[in-house]
């Protein structure tokens, strides 16, 4: 049972280059979500999609987009890389919003110069 | 925003010492959820509390939510080197349940 797969697990990008952070989910699970996690700051909410078809903003969306392409996948676009974005990013799902445990990927590691 | 507070920061303790550490709000929440984090993972649920004054074991982990709903605890009895990583305190911030905060974390390391 893999759970949350998120590819790729390593990324260095140039200032200003574009990427897509891809993640799918195995567990039927309707809600999913992506976080940045910088060091010293925990983990921070950049979107969310409560079910297929819907997204909504975060605590630090700017600079981002994402897509729900289906139940299972989730993905997170940066347009234009600037370093401040240079971080860990989580990709989780739940089975609803609402007080639901999440369930985290492995991570991807992106750096951008 | 709102924010969790976690501490202590970090911790170092010998193997087989317990460990306790906490969560604090400024907000009542309605659902506290304990994360461990490993180097180079994502983080892991350990343990989810719904009620107040309520208390959760896994192994030999041990969660309690607080009774005035604004601060929850962690134990862990008889600390192993695999306990080493950061946890995470979490809950969903009223009055919109539909997202998590996080805590910055406790940092353990368990020395043999």
């Amino acid at each position: 049972n893999a759970g949350v797969t998120q590819t790729p697990k390593f990324q260095v990008l140039k200032t200003g280059q574009s990427m897509t952070l891809q993640c799918a989910q195995d567990m039927n699970h309707n809600s999913m979500y992506w976080y940045r996690q910088d060091p010293g700051m925990g983990l921070r909410l950049i979107y969310y999609s409560a079910s297929e078809g819907t997204t909504d903003k975060g605590e630090v969306p700017n600079g981002y987009n994402v897509s729900r392409l289906n139940k299972r996948e989730f993905s997170l676009r940066l347009e234009s890389a600037a370093p401040s974005q240079t971080s860990v990013y989580f990709c989780a799902s739940s089975l609803h919003l609402s007080n639901q445990p999440q369930h985290f990927g492995d991570g991807t590691r992106l750096s951008i110069l | 925003g709102q924010q969790l507070n976690q501490s202590p920061q970090s911790m170092f303790i010998q193997e087989g010492e317990d460990v306790s550490m906490n969560c604090t709000s400024s907000s009542i929440f309605n659902t506290w959820l304990w994360y461990k984090q490993e180097p180079g993972e994502g983080p892991v649920l350990l343990i989810a509390l719904y009620k107040a004054g309520e208390l959760t074991s896994n192994g030999r982990l041990t969660a309690q939510f607080g009774i005035t709903r604004k601060d929850s605890f962690l134990n862990i009895s008889a600390s192993i080197p695999s306990d080493v990583g950061i946890y995470f305190c979490a809950g969903p911030p009223p009055p919109n349940t539909d997202k998590l905060i996080f805590g910055t974390g406790t940092r353990l390391q368990v020395f043999p």
